[in-house]
């Protein structure tokens, strides 16, 4: 079975400091492992996918094998990053859902 | 394109009464989601859609819940009777390829 565990519920940090948001995977197979990220009061919306080894708004995210894990990094947080993180597992683009971890609620401070 | 719509925005009920959530997703999109989010859950998958067919409801936290889509560019969701306990935020989103689009969400109150 697939699993996604993310086991900060709230990380704060100040204002240019790195910040770190830890995701954990379990999954037999080659999973496709995702970002997504909710603002305040805004709707989710995809942050970042590990096929595609971008940066976005600063934030990388290298998918781990070995330690089966998808750990979001930023190396200087800025206030606007407050918000709702969810790593997120798929199974493969054929097989239709998402696998949510339960969510990190990052806080920058000024 | 304005995106997955959803309607209502904010529905307040009263314990026993039927609530309807409708979920409109991005036109070509073939997979249809439904989540609820909750403080203590975190964001649930309740049921999904592929080419309207219901794939997976094993989510559906009982019978007092019921999904349809009747068609490619509608889905509904409903609660009856509806509880306290349903209180959350009702996501619904669409997939095309590898990437879910949310739309704003229903928060649901049940007094």
């Amino acid at each position: 079975a697939q699993r996604v565990t993310q086991p900060e519920k709230l990380l704060s940090v100040f204002k240019g400091a790195p910040v770190e948001l830890k995701c954990n995977y379990s999954y037999s197979g080659s999973p496709e492992l995702f970002w997504y990220v909710q603002y305040s009061r805004q709707r989710l919306q995809l942050l970042l996918r590990h096929i595609s080894r971008e940066s976005i708004k600063g934030f990388t995210a290298d998918l781990n094998k070995g330690e089966t894990s998808f750990h979001l990094k930023k190396p200087f947080a800025q206030e606007e990053d407050s918000a709702m993180y969810y790593c997120a597992l798929s199974r493969g683009s054929t097989l239709g859902r998402l696998y949510f971890g339960r969510g990190t609620q990052l806080t920058v401070w000024p | 394109d304005a995106g997955v719509i959803q309607s209502p925005r904010h529905e307040v009920t009263e314990m026993g009464q039927e609530v309807t959530l409708r979920c409109k997703p991005i036109s070509g999109h073939d997979y249809l989601f439904w989540y609820r989010q909750t403080m203590m859950r975190g964001l649930e998958l309740l049921i999904y859609f592929n080419n309207n067919v219901p794939i997976d409801d094993s989510g559906m936290p009982e019978d007092r819940f019921s999904a349809k889509m009747p068609n490619a560019s509608f889905s509904t969701l409903k609660i009856q009777p509806s509880e306290p306990r349903d209180s959350a935020v009702y996501f619904c989103a669409s997939r095309i390829t590898d990437t879910q689009y949310f739309g704003p969400g229903t928060r649901l109150t049940v007094l």
